[in-house]
């Protein structure tokens, strides 16, 4: 069963750089057609789509994030990494990370981790 | 805003039928897959493509899309399904993906 699991600082300070990893279990990140995405919850709010990177290494992102979102993945740590640039209070929220067969459809998810963007 | 329009709150008896909406022109093109997400817990697809239920979910819950607006429908709502509901699909360009903005449904 695969499972996946969000890690990175907890606190980053306005205009700096957020880096999150997500490592995946139980299955290797360059087998099978797979999309890994992330998505985010700010407190209290709905569910935003941050991007995904397929298995093939093709990236798509939120329009209204794209300047500032870079999906990467390392498959010799079995991981999938997002960076957000510039980041400010409003990018405060749980990040999650997902796996889904085809896009829109994520049957695996990370637990979340909360990052907070503050000085 | 999001281009995928659900209503903020619904409430249903125990034991009755309820549908959740969700709207978009993208939804003309694209199904809708569904989440559910408790209280502290990350989201759990419930409902994907046509209307399939990934393995586990109970067969209460079931998909159905006409024009431009998907639907949840949970018959026999139980106590355990109360939660917030998220529809997600391709936004309008297909490149991208976009939530509706949640529902949460009461199960009184």
């Amino acid at each position: 069963q695969v499972q996946l699991q969000e890690s990175g600082p907890g606190l980053v300070k306005p205009s700096q750089t957020l880096s999150l990893t997500c490592t995946v279990s139980g299955g290797s990140i360059s087998s099978g057609s797979y999309y890994w995405s992330w998505i985010r919850q700010p407190a209290g709010k709905g569910l935003e789509w941050i991007g995904r990177i397929y298995t093939s290494g093709s990236t798509n992102y939120n329009p209204s994030l794209k300047s500032r979102v870079t999906i990467s993945v390392d498959t010799s740590k079995n991981q999938f990494s997002l960076k957000l640039s510039s980041v400010t209070a409003a990018d405060t929220a749980v990040y999650y990370c997902a796996r889904a067969h085809s896009p829109g459809i994520a049957s695996h998810w990370g637990q979340g981790t909360l990052v907070t963007v503050s000085s | 805003s999001s281009e995928l329009t659900q209503d903020p709150a619904v409430s249903v008896a125990l034991g009755q039928t309820v549908r959740i909406t969700c709207q978009g022109d993208s939804l003309r093109s694209y199904y809708a897959s569904w989440y559910q997400q408790k209280p502290g817990q990350a989201p759990v697809l419930v409902i994907y493509g046509k209307n399939n239920r990934p393995s586990g979910i109970p067969d209460r819950f079931s998909g159905s899309s006409s024009g431009n607006t998907a639907s949840l429908t949970i018959t026999g709502a139980q106590a355990e399904d109360e939660a917030d509901y998220y529809c997600n699909s391709r936004d309008s360009s297909g490149n991208s993906e976009v939530f509706g903005g949640g529902t949460k449904l009461t199960v009184l």
